[in-house]
């Protein structure tokens, strides 16, 4: 089974840089995800990281080590929209477990 | 693309009621997933489908929910009969070969009274 733990807020001004932390337990591991979800929306796709390493996209970071069971996203140069649900997930197969979330809320 | 397509977007009904919902996956898509999401329990995997075969449905919570999908472009999930506790966000999503990048439905809330 999976087991994924991640914080359930974390509080930032805008312009800040935010980090949310994704520790993990799995039987089976093809690789990391991150999702977004706007309260009241969906999830959306934001990064992946099957090896080692940081993987950027745009003011999106991820960073996985397979060896240690932990990944970060990170959020740069934030922004109002920014503010939603976080969320990490481990894909074994074609299935994917999700974390709980971690809220982020943006203050101006 | 449209997206992932479902509906009802919301639904009200009694317990003991029958509840159909309906999913149409982004058109080239060869998996589909149906996800329930609560804030007790998260965003959990229901039951997945491969070229229209489920292939998982360990998620499924009990003989009360069954899912089809009768062709690449349509897919449905059934709860018969509901209960309060079926309440929460139903999500369907679909992908192409890519299992980590997944594509969500605007979800159907389902609330059983």
């Amino acid at each position: 089974g999976q087991s994924l733990e991640q914080p359930s807020e974390v509080t930032a001004v805008e312009g800040a840089i935010v980090q949310i932390n994704c520790t993990y337990q799995t039987s089976g591991f093809y690789g990391l995800s991150w999702y977004q979800q706007h309260d009241g929306g969906a999830p959306t796709f934001l990064s992946y990281n099957a090896l080692d390493g940081l993987e950027e996209t745009g003011r999106f970071s991820s960073f996985l080590s397979r060896s240690k069971g932990y990944s970060y996203l990170l959020l740069k140069e934030l922004q109002m929209k920014d503010s939603a649900s976080y969320f990490c997930a481990v894909g074994d197969d074609y299935k994917l477990s999700f974390g709980a979330g971690t809220t982020v809320t943006v203050r101006a | 693309d449209a997206g992932v397509i479902q509906s009802p977007r919301h639904e009200v009904t009694e317990m003991g009621q029958e509840v159909t919902l309906r999913c149409k996956p982004i058109s080239g898509h060869d998996y589909l997933f149906w996800y329930r999401q609560t804030m007790m329990r998260g965003l959990e995997l229901l039951i997945y489908f491969n070229n229209n075969v489920p292939i998982d449905d360990s998620g499924m919570p009990e003989d009360r929910f069954s899912a089809k999908m009768p062709n690449a472009s349509f897919s449905t999930l059934k709860i018969q009969p509901s209960e309060p506790r079926d309440s929460a966000v139903y999500f369907c999503a679909s992908s192409h070969g890519l299992r980590y990048e997944q594509y969500f439905g605007p979800g159907t809330r389902l609330t059983v009274t």
